[in-house]
């Protein structure tokens, strides 16, 4: 079946401008991660959606990144003025349940690499 | 704050060579710990994972368990193939599982 998807899966932005990054998860699944994967680094938290609430935003690095999933399916990240230090591999993962007592596998998508010049 | 330290890579290796990525970790509590591997082109994909103490996560051959008196996680496998060639994540979640914290990663090549 599919998997979670990205897209665009690259991004060129211009310092300043905005961009929108979308996940489109699994079918079903309740949870929804999205993540920011520095070069060389691991995937650092940024904010958890379960359904359409926004249950964790405590890993966003300003008020210019923005996270959204109006009908608990697609979710939209956007980052406002994009800077240089945004430039990193931005990736969505989906799980099936909501039990927060036992593990959840997340499936990650491939993720959108963005780069801001 | 809680974190994941593994080794630097790259890590080079020869087919049927034995393999260990080693792994630590710092949390307060007892959280869960996981292998991740993010294979070319491809999303991380859940490896093997173990939930407490003394738990040994194992799968496609590899291994780790969980050592809380080291605070260790390390990955072995005894005979690595070229097809394992891929960056591997350690990481940890706590309490409800919703949030990981990852290491860097440990990029290993297995040549013929």
């Amino acid at each position: 079946g599919a998997g979670v998807s990205q897209s665009p899966r690259y991004k060129v932005a211009k310092r300043g401008q905005d961009v929108a990054l979308r996940c489109d998860p699994i079918s079903g699944h309740v949870s929804l991660f999205w993540y920011q994967q520095a070069l060389g680094q691991g995937p650092e938290f940024l904010t958890y959606f379960q359904n359409e609430a926004q249950l964790d935003k405590s890993g966003l690095p300003s008020d210019r990144f923005f996270a959204e999933r109006p009908e608990g399916s697609v979710s939209t990240l956007k980052i406002q003025r994009t800077q240089q230090e945004d430039s990193a591999v931005y990736l969505c993962a989906s799980s099936p349940r909501v039990d927060s007592s036992s593990y959840n596998e997340q499936f990650f998508g491939p993720g959108t690499r963005l780069t801001v010049l | 704050g809680d974190s994941v330290t593994q080794m630097e890579g790259p890590v080079t290796l020869s087919e049927e060579a034995f393999l260990t990525i080693n792994c630590t970790y710092t949390a307060t509590g007892y959280p869960s710990l996981f292998w991740y591997v993010q294979y070319p082109g491809e999303g991380l994909q859940l490896l093997l994972k173990a939930t407490k103490a003394d738990d040994k996560g194992s799968n496609k051959g590899f291994e780790a368990t969980y050592r809380k008196e080291t605070t260790s996680f390390h990955l072995e496998k005894g005979s690595v193939q070229v097809s394992d060639s891929a960056v591997y994540f350690c990481a940890l979640s706590k309490y409800n599982f919703n949030k990981f914290y990852f290491g860097s990663g440990t990029k290993l090549n297995v040549k013929p």
